[in-house]
């Protein structure tokens, strides 16, 4: 069964950058799948922050780019999100998850449990 | 930026069917998927490739999809299912994901 664990701190001062690791066990990153940030504000929707293959390749929200990135370890089996120049609006419920990506479009179909984040001094 | 449309809300009473629409320009060429999210939890898929149900997610879901719009059906709607509900594609490029903002079901 595949599972994915979110880690990092809960609370991030304004203006710095959060950081957060996504574990993957029973099964490898280097599988033919994607790897995604999704986040979700107190009482709103799911928003996609961006994706990585284990090649290193990624796409990110064009609303967050600028501010966004993605990494994947592949010794560690697992990927990172770095989101710079954080603000208040930037607290969230962080979700990472594997995409199934193929001609037919993308879905997720693991997801981690979610941690809080929240922008704070 | 693309967009997918939903209702905010949806309320039916138990053993309606409730009916939950997602628009989007591209919808015609992409797929649409949709997840069940629960106070608290992580979403769950309960449709793929617009009119497919995954294992385990009971038969009263059900999809489909007319041009510019896709359709999530529960009949005999049941008290377990007050949730909110989010269909998910992808842009014309193939390349960026996106999530509609979501139907809050409420279970009269």
């Amino acid at each position: 069964q595949v599972q994915l664990q979110e880690s990092g701190p809960g609370l991030v001062r304004p203006s710095g950058t959060l950081s957060l690791t996504c574990g993957v066990s029973g099964a490898s990153i280097t599988n033919r799948k994607w790897w995604s940030w999704v986040r979700q504000s107190p009482g709103k929707g799911l928003e996609w922050i961006g994706e990585i293959y284990h090649d290193g390749s990624t796409n990110y929200n064009p609303s967050l780019k600028s501010r966004v990135t993605i990494s994947v370890d592949k010794s560690k089996n697992q990927f990172s999100l770095n989101l710079s120049s954080v603000t208040a609006a930037d607290t969230a419920v962080y979700y990472c998850a594997r995409e199934e990506r193929t001609v037919a479009g993308t879905a997720f179909d693991y997801w981690g449990q979610g941690t809080l984040v929240t922008v704070s001094s | 930026s693309y967009e997918l449309t939903q209702p905010p809300s949806v309320s039916v009473s138990p053993g309606q069917t409730a009916r939950i629409t997602c628009s989007g320009d591209a919808l015609p060429k992409q797929y649409t998927y949709w997840y069940q999210q629960k106070p608290g939890q992580a979403p769950v898929k309960v449709m793929y490739r617009d009119t497919e149900r995954p294992s385990g997610i009971p038969e009263r879901f059900s999809g489909s999809s007319s041009g510019t719009t896709v359709t999530l059906t529960i009949s005999g709607v049941q008290a377990e299912d007050e949730a909110d509900y989010y269909c998910q594609s992808i842009d014309n490029s193939g390349t960026y994901v996106v999530f509609g903002g979501g139907t809050k079901l409420t279970v009269l």
